[in-house]
């Protein structure tokens, strides 16, 4: 009973260095999410998918590019790492939307030097 | 603009007590409202929801309680453990709205 999984957990960059980080779930879940949290500011929507090829744009989405090529999968891509990327960030699913019960990863560490 | 206001960063209670967490909100549309607990190192989970429907959802010792004039919610905890030592966060979604708009969380300490 995996849920939501994220890879890496951990990850330092350095400023320009592109990455990804990878969820994936295994809950038939149509809405995937991906959230940052940084200290005093809570969780904030960076973007999110309501179906497979589908992605929309959060909150916060400068600087991140998605892509749900896969129903299970859901990649949250950094192209050109600034500082102020260095964030904790959660990816989330569920089965029906707003309205629905979010099951979140266990986070992914990142820091930019 | 803060549509979701958690205006209490932190709380301490005594084991045993009831705590409460509040919650704000600004936006009319909203009428999904759900709270979520954090371990450090770990993911939130789901606690509890409440439909703007409904004033009062009990489960367990959580309750939630809505009052749609005053857009308020707030989350009862009783009897308080040190186990519920976490951060609260309190969510809303509405409308065609597919997302959850998050506060800024609550950090409760129970004490024992």
């Amino acid at each position: 009973n995996a849920g939501v999984t994220q890879t890496p957990k951990f990850r330092v960059l350095k400023t320009g260095q592109s990455m990804t980080l990878l969820c994936a779930q295994d809950m038939n879940h149509e809405y995937m999410y991906w959230y940052r949290q940084d200290p005093g500011m809570g969780l904030r929507l960076i973007h999110y998918s309501v179906g497979e090829g589908t992605t929309a744009k959060g909150e916060v989405p400068d600087g991140y590019n998605v892509s749900r090529l896969k129903k299970q999968n859901f990649l949250l891509g950094l192209e050109s790492a600034a500082p102020s990327q260095t964030s904790v960030y959660f990816c989330a699913s569920s089965r029906t939307g707003g309205t629905g019960e979010l099951f979140f990863g266990e986070g992914s560490r990142l820091t930019v030097l | 603009d803060q549509q979701v206001k958690q205006n209490s960063p932190s709380l301490s209670v005594q084991e045993g007590r009831i705590s409460i967490l509040n919650c704000d909100y600004t936006n009319s549309m909203f009428d999904y409202f759900l709270w979520y607990k954090k371990y450090p190192a770990e993911g939130p989970t789901f606690l509890i929801s409440i439909s703007s429907i409904k004033d009062k959802n009990e489960d367990g010792r959580f309750t939630v309680f809505l009052n749609k004039s005053a857009k308020h919610l707030s989350l009862h905890i009783v009897p308080s453990q040190p186990g519920d030592s976490a951060v609260y966060f309190c969510a809303a979604s509405g409308g065609s709205n597919y997302k959850l708009t998050f506060g800024k969380g609550t950090l409760l300490t129970v004490n024992p």
